[in-house]
């Protein structure tokens, strides 16, 4: 049972760039998350999804897409990258609205 | 939802319990209190919820005031491990995002 597992670790960029962020989960949760945190700063939800098929935008979507295709799968989609977008970015799922969130180990982008 | 408020920092002895506290004044009854954690550069940790009533699990206990306008996260017998940013958050009912602030840095001093 590996929980939530994000790929990659680390990830430089060049402005413009675009990449997609992985994230995957092996708990079969309806509910899953991604969140920015910039230095010192706490998280910021990105957008979410509860349920395949299903996504919404949550406080800071702008410049990311997602989808939801499976259960499993949470691809974050960077478009042009900006110097802006450079923060680490955590996943998250849960099985149940209000029981904890489990987060994966982070992706530390860098746009340059 | 019900913003929080915590205190920027703390220092806590290692073996000694760490006592956070986490004002929410304007929560509403179907507002849930949850205490995340998160250890340098790592993902948040969830440790514990609640409603009203007083709960514990393995890692902590936390105690909500009668009148649900503050709550307090023991931690009993800290370790250095425990040196971390505590997150207060409150969310009601069926809400599915949580929104994190900027939390507690509780450092354990040796």
């Amino acid at each position: 049972n590996a929980g939530v597992t994000q790929t990659p670790k680390f990830r430089i960029l060049k402005i413009g760039q675009s990449m997609t962020l992985q994230c995957t989960q092996d708990m079969n949760h309806n509910y899953m998350y991604w969140y920015r945190q910039d230095p010192g700063m706490g998280l910021k939800l990105i957008y979410y999804s509860v349920g395949a098929g299903i996504t919404d935008k949550g406080e800071v979507p702008n410049g990311y897409n997602v989808s939801r295709s499976t259960t499993e799968d949470f691809p974050l989609r960077l478009e042009l990258a900006a110097p802006s977008q450079t923060s680490v970015y955590f996943c998250a799922s849960t099985g149940r609205v209000n029981y904890g969130y489990t987060f994966g180990s982070g992706t530390r982008l860098t746009v340059v | 939802d019900a913003k929080t408020t915590q205190p920027t920092s703390m220092d806590c002895a290692e073996g000694r319990a760490a006592n956070l506290p986490c004002n929410h004044s304007t929560i509403s009854g179907n507002e849930y209190v949850y205490w995340y954690r998160q250890i340098h550069s790592q993902g948040p940790q969830y440790i514990i919820h609640g409603l009203k009533n007083n709960e514990t699990n393995e890692m902590a206990s936390l105690i909500i005031t009668e009148d649900r306008k503050s709550s307090t996260l023991i931690l009993p017998h800290a370790t250095l491990r425990d040196t971390a940013v505590y997150y207060c958050i409150v969310n009601h009912f069926g809400n599915e995002k949580l929104t994190f602030g900027t939390g507690t840095r509780l450092t354990i001093i040796p």
